[in-house]
């Protein structure tokens, strides 16, 4: 059983699209977070949510946008999207919030390619 | 700020070697350390996890690492690599109080026969 899914896999798009990658976690966690890997596979936090609340915001431009429609859930959208922007965005989750011990469990990974 | 150094980009070990990656962090007090492995195409998997107690931790896959305080150290090891093991390494420190983990750059590991 899959325990932090990631929607699409690949995503393939044109500059200034707006896109969405989707994240489900079925383990009964609390946060969720958005992380993103650039080219040199740095990881990077950009966002965390605690039962739908935005918890950690990072400097991240304000064409990203999450979004938790319930705390089984955290979308990332994204909009005119640039070069830049691609990169892989990993979805990943935890029991709790805000003790820094929690073991995070990602997802697959969603790789963007904008064009 | 926090930050972690994984001072080896690359290694390179013949399958049954021995292997250590080197993580170093820096923090104001003792941090919660992980060890990340990410298969090609994969998400991250866990291999281990220090909070506080014993500074030699056991993990996934024969792995284990050991804390030094006073090296701001946390490195990896493994007694005898196996060809699966070729991956991508992430050390990472979470500061207290927060879930914001801070990742080091990796280390790509090759394994040959």
């Amino acid at each position: 059983d899959t325990a932090v899914s990631q929607t699409p896999k690949y995503l393939v798009t044109q500059m200034g699209n707006d896109k969405s990658i989707k994240c489900e976690q079925n383990l009964g966690h609390d946060t969720m977070y958005w992380y993103k890997q650039d080219s040199k596979k740095f990881l990077k936090i950009m966002f965390s949510y605690n039962n739908k609340e935005l918890i950690i915001n990072e400097t991240v431009p304000n064409r990203f946008s999450p979004k938790s429609p319930d705390k089984a859930h955290l979308n990332l959208h994204i909009n005119s999207l640039e070069l830049g922007d691609s990169a892989v965005y990993f979805c990943a989750s935890s029991q709790a919030a805000g003790t820094g011990d929690n073991e995070q469990f990602f997802g697959p990974g969603t790789r963007l390619t904008v064009l | 700020a926090q930050s972690v150094t994984q001072p080896d980009i690359h290694i390179t070990v013949s399958e049954g070697a021995s292997l250590e990656l080197r993580c170093n962090y820096s923090y104001g007090a003792t941090p919660y350390l992980f060890w990340y492995v990410q298969s090609p195409g994969q998400g991250l998997q866990l291999l281990l996890k220090y909070f506080s107690g014993d500074t030699l931790v056991q993990g996934i896959k024969g792995f284990e690492a050991e804390f030094k305080r006073s090296q701001s150290s946390f490195n990896l090891r493994k007694p005898s690599v196996h060809w699966s093991d070729a991956a991508e390494y992430f050390c990472a420190v979470g500061p207290y109080n927060t879930d914001k983990l801070i990742f080091g750059t990796g280390t790509r590991l090759q394994v040959f026969p």
